[in-house]
């Protein structure tokens, strides 16, 4: 039973547009929710994060947004670039997930940048 | 900061042999991390350790798979009489958690192959 779920295994999107990838959770225990990018042979790379008493966190280009009623959360990159291209991870933290501190992670989304 | 280094990279090994892996986290990091990613997965929580304590160990796959980080520096991932079902990417991550929840950052992975 997959507790973190990321539905598009690929999108593709032009360059310089928004990027908006998406991720689903069926634990209503999780309380804090990241994202991770990975490139091939490399481990993931922390992007951003949010807590579950927040809707909205933004860092640069990129912005997380939480809707703890729907158990919904997305990553919109903007604009979006080259360097972008890999796969991107959701994540969440809690109890009844991967332990106390571990995380759950989804199965990732390819994004592709196309010029 | 030199980030989370793993070794070896790459291991190559026959069913039945014992490997071990090594991380080395981030120099001022207390918490630490073990995951296993199998490909079009996402990493697998397995364990983790604060300080030298090692919390939650219950996600360990089966009685074959150890951990240990003995003086709170270094860890190691030990798996015994391995399997092919073994093969996959051990990832390990380190944290700093003084108050609340801080980020996992991720090391580039051991890639195990079991003949």
């Amino acid at each position: 039973d997959q507790q973190v779920k990321q539905n598009s295994p690929s999108l593709s999107v032009q360059e310089g547009r928004i990027s908006i990838l998406n991720c689903d959770y069926t634990n209503s225990m999780f309380d804090y929710f990241l994202w991770y990018k990975k490139y091939p042979a490399e481990g993931p790379t922390f992007l951003i994060s949010i807590s579950s008493i927040k809707d909205k966190n933004e860092d640069g280009r990129f912005t997380v947004f939480l809707n703890k009623s729907a158990k919904h959360l997305s990553l919109h990159i903007v604009p979006s670039q080259p360097g972008d291209s890999a796969v991107y991870f959701c994540a969440a933290r809690g109890v009844g997930g991967g332990g106390a501190d571990g995380l759950t992670f989804g199965k990732g989304t390819h994004l592709i940048i196309q010029p | 900061d030199t980030g989370v280094s793993q070794d070896p990279r790459h291991k190559i090994t026959k069913r039945g042999q014992n490997v071990t892996f090594r991380c080395d986290p981030i120099s001022e990091h207390n918490r630490l991390y073990w995951y296993r990613q199998t490909l079009g997965q996402g990493p697998e929580f397995l364990t983790y350790f604060q300080n030298e304590a090692q919390l939650e160990k219950s996600r360990l796959l089966s009685d074959r798979f150890s951990a240990e980080r003995p003086k709170g520096s270094f860890s190691t991932l030990e798996i015994q009489r391995t399997e092919q079902g073994d093969s996959a990417m051990y990832l390990c991550a380190s944290s700093l958690v003084l108050l609340g929840y801080n980020e996992q950052f991720f090391g580039p992975g051991t890639r195990l192959t079991v003949l």
